[in-house]
Formats: C-alpha cells, structure tokens, sequence
C-alpha cells in the first residue's frame, strides 16, 4: 500500500459503548505503534507489536483497551464501555524494523458523546 | 510516561529567520528523531539521529545530540511560512534483547512562521 491506513476517520459513539479502530500498517513492516493524542498535547503511547514477539502492552490505561495485530499485518484496537475521556485522536504508526523511522496514518478522531 | 520534553513550547519566527526547537531525554536511547504534525493528525518523519552521532544534517534542517546532556536541537534555517507545524522528538530507548524498541514522544514545539 501506500502508506498507513487509519478506519473510520471520524467516530462519533455514546458513553458505554465499545468502539474498533483498525489499521492497515504498510506491506513488510514489522512494527506496529498506536498512540493518542488529546487536544493540543503529545502522543500518548499505547502499545507496541514487533513481528511475533509479545506486544508490549505497558501503555494501555486501563484494562478497556485491548489491541490485536493478526496475521503481522492489520490491527485493531479495542475500547470497550468508551468513557469522555477516551475522546482524542487515536494514531497508528508502522516501522520497517525496530530503530527505523515510523510512518504514520491520519489517524482515527474518536468522540464520546 | 513521556521520555522527551520539547523546548519551548511554542515560538514565533518571522520568515526567513531559523527557527530553534530543543529536547531533553531522560534515559539512555538508540536513536532520536523528529517529526513534523500539521493540523493535528498524522505525523511526518524529519530525521533519525543515532545514539553515536553528533550531528546530522537534511535540506534546511540540522540535528545536534549530545548524549552526555541528554538533548538534541533541531534547527530549521531560513524557515518559510509552510514550516509552521507542530514539531515532536521522539527517543527509542536502548534495550537490547529486551524485545521493545517503544517510539516515546514528548510534548512538541508549536512553530508559528509569519510571512
């Protein structure tokens, strides 16, 4: 592909329900990122996936956030019972390698109303 | 929690003028890098600098790290009103064999260039 892709844009859902986010990192990268970003602030780590290693999940605030990356290509992340305060543009990076610089999407910006 | 912090956190050039962004890290890294953001999605990569160099150059943007300071500036001459961004570090700390190579970003720059 051509670079990262990021589904849905723009997603608008009530409080208490669960959300998917996906992304389609570029063909061969090995490494997979998702952050977040709040209004006007840095991105917030969440997990990472290398190839078939363990993901390094020490990012993720609370056990409502869960992420897969099948097959070592798409990946999802999972919010369940979404909350205000997961409002916030959730980004999705792909790497070559680990080291190697990280390529972003557009990202997904997720509201709960 | 957020290994780089970016100094300032927003500056105003007119164009024509350099524009100089810093960040300080805290624990020793592999490489460091920047990226450009505009309009708050997606970033862009600008440069990698590894941990064993000490300067690096790209176009219009210079790269300085000193690893015995733990900071590294990025430097953009003769900026131009397109240069207005948000502008991130990014350090990927130095485990080996530990299996996570985490990109960790600091709060970013908000660069302003006047025409």
């Amino acid at each position: 592909g051509a670079g990262v892709s990021q589904s849905p844009s723009n997603k608008v859902t009530e409080k208490g329900k669960d959300v998917e986010l996906r992304c389609d990192p570029i063909s061969g990268h090995t490494a997979l990122y998702w952050y977040r970003q709040s209004l006007g602030q840095g991105l917030e780590f969440l997990i990472y996936f290398q190839g078939n290693s363990a993901p390094d999940k020490s990012g993720l605030p609370s056990d409502r956030f869960s992420a897969e990356r099948t097959g070592g290509s798409v990946s999802t992340l999972t919010i369940q019972r979404t909350q205000q305060e997961d409002s916030a543009v959730y980004l999705c990076a792909s790497s070559l390698a680990p080291n190697t610089e990280a390529f972003f999407g557009q990202g997904t910006r997720l509201t709960v109303v | 929690s957020q290994q780089g912090e970016e100094d300032p956190q927003a500056l105003s050039i007119q164009e024509g003028e350099n524009a100089t962004m810093n960040c300080s890290y805290k624990t020793s890294i592999n490489n460091l890098q920047w990226y450009r953001q505009n309009s708050g999605r997606g970033l862009v990569h600008l440069i990698l600098i590894r941990s064993n160099e000490r300067e690096k150059h790209s176009g219009r943007l210079r790269v300085t790290l000193d690893t015995s300071k733990k900071s590294s500036s990025l430097l953009i001459t003769a900026s131009r009103a397109a240069d207005t961004a948000s502008y991130f570090c990014a350090t990927v700390a130095g485990y080996s064999g530990a299996g996570s190579y985490q990109l960790t970003f600091g709060k970013g720059t908000k660069l302003s260039v006047i025409p």
